[in-house]
């Protein structure tokens, strides 16, 4: 119930391409949805973030889509770049603990 | 400012050491966090300061301790840990705490390696 699942675990992308992951849950009360991104030797950072009334949300590059009744989201990243070689967390979080729960992580790397 | 930064970057103890890590913010915040992440696997939260008061404890062994001096520093002292402590542990402050949406800014980590 509090896990979240992601997918895949490692991906590569040609530069310019589009890297999607994927996330889903099982527990309704998450409200809140957030993805970290981390670099070798840094912590991570937040990314983006969405709410379960919106179906989309885009910043820059980044994407996220959230689909509420199918209980999945997912970041795509466009134009990927080599500089967006990460560790990328997906998240979410119950109202009821406020704690985050975090995804097991997908390594992305962008071929130059 | 949005840097946290972390002492030392990098620490190997034996287990009958004592050793403490440091953890420091300037922006202000109120609200700061450790988490334990071992290699290709997520953050996962040890420990919550809110104004200064413990307000969260994962049911963190007692062979981990945190302590905050102040609402700038936070450490977490270490004593008779076991080699499957060895880990990358992050510092994280966030506005106040009171809110699971608030930002959290994480620090460099220090990597440990206990022997």
């Amino acid at each position: 119930q509090q896990q979240v699942k992601q997918s895949p675990q490692s991906l590569i992308v040609q530069k310019g391409g589009i890297s999607i992951i994927n996330c889903a849950y099982e527990n309704t009360a998450f409200d809140y949805f957030p993805w970290y991104q981390q670099f070798p030797g840094k912590g991570p950072a937040l990314l983006i973030a969405i709410r379960p009334d919106v179906s989309e949300k885009k910043e820059g590059r980044f994407t996220i889509s959230f689909n509420k009744s199918a209980k999945q989201f997912s970041l795509h990243i466009m134009d990927s770049q080599p500089g967006d070689s990460a560790t990328y967390f997906c998240a979410a979080s119950d109202p009821r603990d406020d704690k985050i729960i975090f995804g097991k992580g997908t390594r992305l790397h962008i071929l130059p | 400012d949005t840097e946290v930064t972390q002492t030392p970057k990098h620490l190997v103890m034996g287990m009958t050491n004592k050793k403490s890590l440091k953890c420091e913010q300037h922006m202000g915040h109120r609200a700061m966090y450790w988490y334990k992440q071992k290699a290709k696997k997520p953050p996962e939260l040890m420990f919550v300061y809110s104004y200064e008061k413990l307000s969260i404890n994962e049911s963190v062994p007692s062979r981990f301790s945190p302590e905050c001096p102040n609402s700038s520093l936070l450490n977490l002292h270490l004593h008779a840990l076991q080699p499957e402590d060895s880990a990358l542990y992050l510092c994280a402050s966030s506005q106040t705490g009171t809110s699971v949406e608030e930002t959290q800014y994480f620090g460099p980590g220090t990597r440990l390696l206990v022997l």
